[in-house]
C-alpha cells in the first residue's frame, strides 16, 4: 500500500497560468478530500468526493478552482489564472467512506506562484 | 460553523519534560475528535481519535480526553522525546465526514535534547 500519492510534489507557475494537481487515492477508498495548507490559515477544507461524485465543494474558491474525479483511481484539482495568494501546500486525502473511518493524507503538492 | 482553537506555537521543550497542547472546539453536532501529527515533508497522520464524549484516546504516550462539557480535547504527554518534534493538529469531524475535517491552526512542538 503506497498510500495516497500526489504529483507533482512541487510546482512553480507564473501568475496567470493554470496549475493542475493530481491525486491517486488509496485503492478501494471511496472518499477523496482536498485541503489547502498555509501558515496563516492552517488546513482548509476545499472539496469532497464520495464514489467519484462531488458531495461538498463549500471550501472551494468559486471562480478559478475546480476539482474532478473521472475515475476511482484519481482526482485532479485545477487552478486557473493562478495568483500569488494561491501559493500553498495542497493536500489530498482518502478514506474508506461513511462512518467512523480514518482519513489518510498524501504528502502534498507545494504550489508556488511567482 | 465548526471551529477548533489550539495552543499557539511554537512550543519548545527539553527531552523528558511534559507537554500539553490545549484544544477547544465549537460545534452544534456530536463530532469525533482527532489529534493529527505532521512531520516535515509529510502529510498529517492520525495520532488517535475519540468518537464519544468522556472517553480517552491515546497513542505513543500521548493522550487526550473528550470533554464535552468544557468542549476541550487537550493533548498531553508526560515525557517528550526529540522524535516528538512535529506540528500537532486538533480536528473535529462528523461521523459521515460530509463536511470533511475541521482543523485547528496547528501547534509546532520542538523538543531539544
Amino acid at each position: 500500500n503506497a498510500g495516497v500519492i500526489q504529483t507533482p510534489r512541487h510546482k512553480v507557475t507564473g501568475k496567470g497560468q493554470e496549475a493542475t494537481l493530481w491525486c491517486e487515492p488509496i485503492s478501494g477508498h471511496s472518499a477523496v478530500f482536498w485541503y489547502r495548507q498555509t501558515i496563516v490559515q492552517g488546513l482548509e477544507f476545499l472539496t469532497y468526493f464520495r464514489n467519484q461524485a462531488p458531495i461538498d465543494d463549500s471550501g472551494m474558491p468559486k471562480e478559478r478552482f475546480s476539482a474532478q474525479m473521472p475515475n476511482q483511481s484519481h482526482s485532479t484539482l485545477k487552478i486557473q489564472s493562478t495568483q500569488p495568494q494561491d501559493s500553498a501546500v495542497y493536500l489530498c486525502a482518502s478514506s474508506g467512506g461513511q462512518g467512523n473511518t480514518e482519513v489518510f493524507f498524501g504528502k502534498g503538492t507545494r504550489l508556488t506562484v511567482v | 460553523g465548526d471551529s477548533v482553537t489550539q495552543t499557539e506555537g511554537p512550543v519548545t521543550l527539553s527531552e523528558g519534560t511534559s507537554l500539553t497542547v490545549n484544544c477547544s472546539y465549537e460545534t452544534k453536532q456530536y463530532p469525533t475528535l482527532f489529534w493529527y501529527v505532521q512531520y516535515p515533508g509529510e502529510g498529517p497522520q492520525l495520532l488517535f481519535k475519540v468518537p464519544k464524549a468522556n472517553e480517552k484516546g491515546s497513542n505513543r504516550g500521548f493522550e487526550a480526553t473528550y470533554n464535552k462539557e468544557a468542549t476541550s480535547f487537550h493533548l498531553q504527554k508526560a515525557s517528550v522525546q526529540e522524535s516528538d518534534s512535529a506540528v500537532y493538529y486538533c480536528a473535529l469531524g462528523e461521523n459521515n465526514y460530509a463536511q470533511g475535517l475541521t482543523f485547528g491552526l496547528g501547534t509546532r512542538v520542538s523538543v531539544f535534547p
